[in-house]
């Protein structure tokens, strides 16, 4: 079995401050781990993937997102929040033939 | 390149009135179809799942049913909506071979009144 946990639904940052999205993963296999994106009213975009190989990856946008085996987490970053990225993200997981599990959701509110 | 279609996108019903969502998938062959709903506060809730024609797999008992006639074809219904079936419904796809990346339709807000 499979699953993720977002830690807060709602983050706030101020324009220009690091941004810093949370989240574990519980998986029986190795883990493949993504980040979507969510803006209002719309479906949801891949942000960055983790399949195998390098542990931190880069995605779209200035993210990126370290997989620690060690602590279950694949936590997203961002160096200096943009007003642009105010939207709801999600974490999720998958393995192989495994469906996709997803996360509760953050959403992200960037403060002028 | 791919492109997944899903009407309407918005949807206004009575309760108890039936439903019925479609999703269509171009340029691409043999997808996994997904169907998700998001609840306010909830996140994505996967319904069903399909691997290949008239294969679908239920996660949620409930009131909806979904059906795949053809390969790239995934279409979600209802006999008689309920008030909580209110939400926003994906639909979404991925290679089978992989089971990778997820692309998403661009969804459709169903209000049951």
């Amino acid at each position: 079995a499979q699953s993720v946990t977002q830690l807060g639904s709602h983050v706030s940052v101020s324009e220009g401050a690091l941004v810093l999205l949370r989240c574990n993963y519980s998986s029986s296999v190795p883990p493949y781990l993504f980040w979507y994106v969510q803006y209002p009213n719309q479906g949801l975009q891949l942000l960055l993937k983790y399949t195998t190989g390098a542990t931190l990856v880069k995605g779209i946008n200035g993210f990126e997102a370290e997989f620690k085996k060690s602590e279950t987490s694949f936590h997203l970053t961002k160096p200096s929040a943009h007003m642009s990225d105010a939207a709801e993200y999600f974490c999720a997981v998958s393995r192989g033939y495994q469906k996709v599990t997803f996360g509760t959701g953050t959403k992200l509110q960037v403060i002028p | 390149s791919q492109t997944i279609h899903q009407w309407p996108a918005t949807l206004v019903q009575p309760v108890g009135s039936p439903l019925s969502l479609e999703c269509t998938v171009e340029g691409t062959s043999n997808p996994n179809l997904y169907w998700y709903r998001q609840a306010a506060g909830r996140g994505l809730q996967l319904l069903f799942y399909s691997v290949g024609i008239g294969q679908i797999s239920s996660e949620v008992p409930q009131n909806l049913s979904a059906s795949r006639p053809q390969d790239r074809q995934f279409i979600l219904s209802s006999k008689k909506l309920l008030l909580s079936d209110s939400g926003f419904y994906l639909c979404a796809w991925n290679w089978a071979a992989t089971n990778e990346k997820l692309f998403f339709g661009s969804g459709t807000q169903l209000s049951v009144l």
